[in-house]
């Protein structure tokens, strides 16, 4: 199958910025997602941008995508401590018939300290 | 958008017996997905449910799994006899308003002895 790839850890201090960086290989992606997952919790849907768009930016977050190198980053701006945890990328593959079913990296464990 | 609940939010089992998973309540969605998250490993698609029918699944779900929404409401999951292997978190997911987007419930761990 395609493959979603990300660096498994990350250390920021308190106050700068995080880029998380993912890489995917099927060029055929329709939709890019980050999902946040805190300990012991589910996945929160942060943010996604379509294949089309090459930026997005919501409050502190900005998505880059990327085509040509099939690269996707996530900035935190500001990154606070409750910005600790594991982040997911994912890519979605549109069927209309099929639904959008995910495919996820193994994720960026973003340990912020003080 | 709100998330879906999961229930039960833990459950231990013993191989080779079978175990229905739960999604409550759901109502007015037409997607509904499966995943599965093996400790330490990623999120793994396993099943999209569309319009009461499976539209589509992943090598993972294969005949020991089946999915229902029995009641119009509740979507379940069904492993028929379950394998040590089986042991992991599994979210369950609904589409949004809009059909990229998916939110997840906060998933039963099982555990398979």
């Amino acid at each position: 199958g395609e493959d979603v790839e990300q660096s498994l850890f990350l250390s920021v201090r308190e106050g700068d910025s995080s880029v998380i960086n993912c890489t995917y290989t099927d060029s055929s992606s329709t939709y890019l997602y980050w999902y946040k997952q805190e300990p012991g919790a589910g996945l929160q849907l942060l943010t996604y941008i379509f294949s089309n768009m090459d930026m997005k930016q919501d409050q502190r977050l900005t998505v880059l995508l990327n085509k040509k190198d099939k690269h996707l980053s996530l900035r935190i701006a500001d990154t606070q401590t409750g910005d600790s945890a594991i982040y997911f990328c994912a890519e979605s593959n549109s069927d209309s018939n099929s639904g959008y079913a995910l495919n996820f990296g193994k994720g960026t464990s973003l340990l912020v300290t003080p | 958008e709100p998330e879906v609940t999961q229930t039960p939010s833990h459950q231990v089992t013993q191989m080779g017996q079978e175990v229905i998973l739960r999604c409550v309540p759901i109502s007015n969605h037409l997607y509904f997905y499966w995943y599965r998250q093996i400790l330490g490993q990623k999120v793994e698609f396993l099943v999209s449910f569309y319009n009461n029918e499976i539209s589509e699944k992943s090598e993972i779900f294969d005949d020991q799994f089946s999915v229902e929404r029995p009641d119009g409401s509740n979507f379940t999951l069904k492993i028929r006899s379950t394998k040590l292997e089986d042991s992991a978190m599994y979210f369950c997911a609904r589409g949004g308003t809009t059909q990229e987007t998916q939110y997840f419930g906060p998933g039963t761990r099982l555990l398979v002895l």
